[in-house]
């Protein structure tokens, strides 16, 4: 069964310091992978997504994330944390042909502070 | 420029009591979703519909029902409402189905 893990449930980070929010995934064929962001009282947004072209993915707000199979990883970075960052961020994993059964981790909270 | 709009977006249920939850998107979406956000848990998926006239269970079904009125609207309805579905409902669209694109706002649910 597919499964993601996310480390940590929230993160802090300065203002301008590098963004590094992780993400493990379990799944014995090659996923499609997403990062979604919830702002407060709001619903998700869809950052990124991995879909088997480049390792390396570019999103929406200057974040990107790289799919390393050897490490079953996708981690979420940013180089420079800007305050209206903070926001709750989840990644998820779908199998291919698995359908619409998207499977979301338990979320990570990221806090920026001046 | 409305996207997904969901309403009520706050109710309070006693027990055994009925409610649907309205869904609405303007973006010519084919399909639709209803997930669940739990503390802790992520979002689970209750419903999606592929395209009209389509629905299908997703991973929590249980205690709800949902109708695909037309390509625009997505209802999900709780026909005796319990405790445990107490949970912050989302109503998502995509243009074809895998992942959601686009979320409503969610509708907070206190049942008592």
């Amino acid at each position: 069964a597919q499964s993601v893990t996310q480390l940590g449930s929230h993160v802090s980070v300065s203002e301008g310091a590098l963004v590094l929010l992780r993400c493990n995934y379990s799944s014995s064929v090659p996923p499609y992978l997403f990062w979604y962001v919830q702002y407060p009282n709001q619903g998700l947004q869809l950052l990124l997504k991995y879909t088997s072209a480049a390792t390396l993915v570019k999103g929406i707000n200057g974040f990107e994330a790289e799919f390393k199979k050897s490490e079953t990883s996708f981690h979420l970075t940013k180089p420079s944390a800007h305050m209206s960052d903070a926001a709750e961020y989840f990644c998820a994993v779908r199998l291919e042909g698995g359908g619409n059964k998207l499977t979301f981790g338990t979320g990570t909270q990221l806090k920026v502070e001046l | 420029n409305a996207g997904v709009t969901q309403t009520p977006k706050f109710q309070v249920l006693k027990t055994g009591q009925s409610m649907t939850l309205q869904c609405a998107q303007d973006m010519n979406h084919n399909s639709m979703y209803w997930y669940r956000q739990d503390p802790g848990m992520g979002l689970r998926l209750i419903y999606y519909s592929a395209s009209e006239g389509t629905t299908d269970k997703g991973e929590v079904p249980n205690g709800y029902n949902v109708s695909r009125l037309n390509k625009r609207e997505f209802s999900l309805r709780l026909e005796s409402a319990a405790p445990s579905q107490t949970s912050v409902y989302f109503c998502a669209s995509s243009v074809r189905g895998g992942q959601p694109q686009h979320f409503g706002d969610g509708t907070r649910l206190s049942i008592l």
